[in-house]
């Protein structure tokens, strides 16, 4: 199973304020995703990446947020402005390849907004 | 749209006891079903998969049979350990949507006494 970073774990922020959070896969792969989970409710999916842009995103993924992989290396999801609705549990995922449909998942950065 | 729903509530059984939790779900396509598992303080992670009607996934004394006539993925143990306390996702991903994007069941806290 490959392995995926994120950080920082969890981010405590202010409301209003940008926030970046960072996925480091550790092997190479070409599918990125974003997925969040509200404390209690369902894992929802939020954007997916590929060949250094979006393919596609859900209705939550609005103005506020942004996605881009600027090394090559690690993906990023940046919030601008920070809700109290954003506290979340953030997953990355990645797929290896078109070939597969398996997606791998990040241990997740819990964020607080106050 | 793709969904997936997981019976309701919290599953308490004993250490040994079988465990089933429901899984059914509803495609426009012919989805790839994945059982994730969530264990205290982690991420998610593949317990295991299906990619085809009639397909059984099976990983760590676990097994789930992909039922295209009842469009169901349920996911069965039959012995359980205080280990196996976790929160398990049944999700789809639909090949047919080229980015491969997850959709979630609300999850099954189970918890497992000794």
């Amino acid at each position: 199973e490959p392995e995926v970073t994120q950080t920082p774990s969890h981010q405590v922020t202010q409301m209003g304020q940008e926030v970046i959070l960072r996925c480091v896969p550790i092997s190479n792969h070409l599918y990125f995703y974003w997925y969040r989970q509200i404390l209690g409710q369902k894992v929802e999916f939020l954007v997916s990446f590929y060949n250094n842009e979006i393919s596609e995103k859900s209705e939550i993924f609005d103005d506020q947020f942004s996605v881009e992989r600027p090394d090559g290396s690690n993906f990023t999801l940046k919030i601008r402005s920070t809700k109290l609705e954003d506290s979340a549990m953030y997953f990355c995922a990645l797929r290896a390849s078109s070939t597969t449909d398996t997606q791998y998942f990040g241990p997740g950065t819990r964020l607080t907004v106050l | 749209g793709n969904s997936v729903t997981q019976m309701e509530g919290p599953v308490t059984l004993s250490e040994e006891a079988f465990l089933t939790i429901n899984c059914t779900y509803t495609a426009t396509g012919y989805p790839s079903l994945f059982w994730y598992v969530q264990y205290p303080g982690e991420g998610l992670q593949l317990l295991l998969k299906a990619t085809k009607a009639d397909d059984k996934g099976s990983n760590k004394g676990f097994e789930a049979t992909y039922r295209k006539e009842t469009t169901s993925f349920h996911l069965e143990k039959g012995s359980v350990q205080v280990s196996d306390s976790a929160v398990y996702f049944c999700a789809l991903s639909d090949p047919l949507r080229g980015n491969n994007r997850l959709a979630f069941g609300k999850g099954n806290q189970v918890v497992v006494i000794p």
